[in-house]
């Protein structure tokens, strides 16, 4: 199942309000990536963070790893139409055949209300 | 620059047949994937390869999904016999480096081939 645990599912927004999904995984990550997938899209990488307690922003998205780099965030200020879609957190993981592999979270899936 | 490419964008088969799904990776990555996308599941990667070499094939559900990588512009994933609860989105995806490299190992999807089996 899932490793990497992203909450909430699902948000529906008033435009103009903010927005934040949480991504939580059991084990320390070396780094943890951001990817947002327009409905009909494909996942489009976002950002990578790799140091402990990084925050970086890109406009009104704003990313953070946790101090013990087993928790990340992205908050979107003031939602637009344009920001609908669904947002996924991944880490790298150590599969059961014994390689690292990116571990998607289930997605936060938001709505903008206009 | 021309992103990851894939093919068919869209098939309908029955359950049965014989299903290919195709994939031109970004030239000079040396990784691809293949994902499978459902809203139960979320994406899970069923399989990638460093340098046309498989390296994990643990997500593959089952005998009747393999995967080639001939040369390292082209993968193939073939689904014989389909069933109808292989229906899904199916992402090829390719990078420069491991997932643990920390530098440039960003993933990029191709835009998906999106399975039926009816």
């Amino acid at each position: 199942g899932q490793q990497v645990m992203q909450i909430p599912q699902y948000q529906h927004v008033q435009e103009g309000e903010d927005f934040t999904t949480y991504c939580n995984s059991s084990t320390t990550l070396s780094n943890i990536q951001w990817y947002k997938q327009r409905p009909g899209g494909h996942p489009v990488f976002l950002i990578q963070l790799v140091k402990s307690g990084e925050v970086k922003k890109q406009k009104r998205l704003t990313f953070q790893f946790g101090e013990a780099k087993k928790n990340s965030s992205l908050h979107i200020t003031a939602t637009q139409t344009t920001d609908v879609g669904t947002y996924f957190c991944a880490g790298p993981r150590k599969s059961g055949a014994g390689s690292y592999q990116l571990t998607f979270g289930k997605g936060t899936k938001l709505s903008v209300i206009p | 620059d021309a992103g990851v490419i894939q093919s068919p964008r869209h098939e309908v088969t029955e359950m049965g047949q014989e299903v290919t799904l195709r994939c031109k990776p970004i030239s000079g990555h040396d990784y691809l994937f293949w994902y499978r996308q459902t809203m139960m599941r979320g994406l899970e990667l069923l399989i990638y390869f460093n340098n046309n070499v498989p390296i994990d094939d643990s997500g593959m559900p089952e005998d009747r999904f393999s995967a080639k990588m001939p040369n390292a512009s082209f993968s193939t994933l073939k689904i014989q016999p389909s069933e109808p609860r292989d229906s899904a989105v199916y992402f090829c995806a390719s990078s420069l480096a491991s997932v643990t490299s920390g530098k440039r190992n960003t993933i990029y999807f191709g835009e998906g081939s999106w399975l039926t089996v009816v």
